[in-house]
């Protein structure tokens, strides 16, 4: 099956620092790629939805200027979490998909665990 | 705010049980419900997607059923191994794929 592969799987920061997260589709090209933030024992929170070429589009109550999402190819989108402080610790991951159907099921990163100190 | 409901949150079964779990969604604007398993330190992989009510899929031991007029999706696990362990996810889209929700996981744990 296809496969999207995500890194890093865990980062630990400094507060003020930013970090950067990457998802790539290895064998498909991801025409949707999707970014979901979970804190412990909750949901899956979708944070934005990004087309290949075109800007993001963002989730109510999320910050765009923080978290900055590039989806430059068909096979990378990545996440900067800008100026990182404690309670943007969390797990975040990746999602893609072929098209723009949301009746096509949905290939997932690993996560990348972020924790700010 | 679209709202999608699991239960139970979790639940332990011996080896060889079978098990069923719910996923709730609004019954208004369906348009897609998608089911995931979430192994530990692995990526959530597909089990079905389903869009017709009545929709019937099945895979190996695990199956799934839709109802949407009503609002819920069952998952069945028929004689769970241990390797059935994992979270189960569903997710819920409507209005043609203008939202796209995430319930909240059921976990399963199958005792050898």
């Amino acid at each position: 099956g296809a496969v999207v592969s995500q890194h890093p799987s865990w980062v630990i920061c400094k507060s003020g620092t930013s970090v950067k997260i990457e998802c790539r589709s290895l064998d498909f090209q991801a025409t949707t790629m999707f970014w979901y933030r979970q804190f412990p024992k909750q949901s899956l929170m979708l944070m934005a939805t990004s087309n290949e070429g075109s800007k993001a589009t963002y989730e109510q109550g999320v910050e765009k200027d923080k978290f900055l999402i590039n989806h430059a190819s068909l096979t990378l989108s990545t996440l900067t979490v800008t100026s990182a402080h404690p309670e943007d610790s969390s797990f975040y991951i990746c999602s893609a998909r072929g098209s723009t159907a949301t009746n096509e099921k949905l290939f997932f990163g690993s996560g990348t665990q972020l924790s700010v100190l | 705010i679209l709202n999608v409901e699991q239960s139970p949150q979790s639940l332990h079964v011996q080896e060889g049980d079978s098990t069923n779990f719910t996923c709730s969604f609004p019954s208004s604007n369906f348009y897609a419900l998608h089911w995931y398993r979430w192994e530990t330190a692995k990526s959530p992989e597909a089990l079905f997607v389903m869009t017709l009510n009545g929709d019937e899929k099945k895979k190996g031991r695990i199956s799934a059923t839709l109802n949407t007029k009503e609002g819920y999706s069952y998952l069945y696990i028929k004689g769970s191994q241990p390797e059935d362990s994992a979270t189960y996810l569903c997710a819920f889209s409507d209005n043609y794929g203008q939202n796209f929700v995430f319930g909240p996981g059921t976990r399963l744990s199958v005792l050898p």
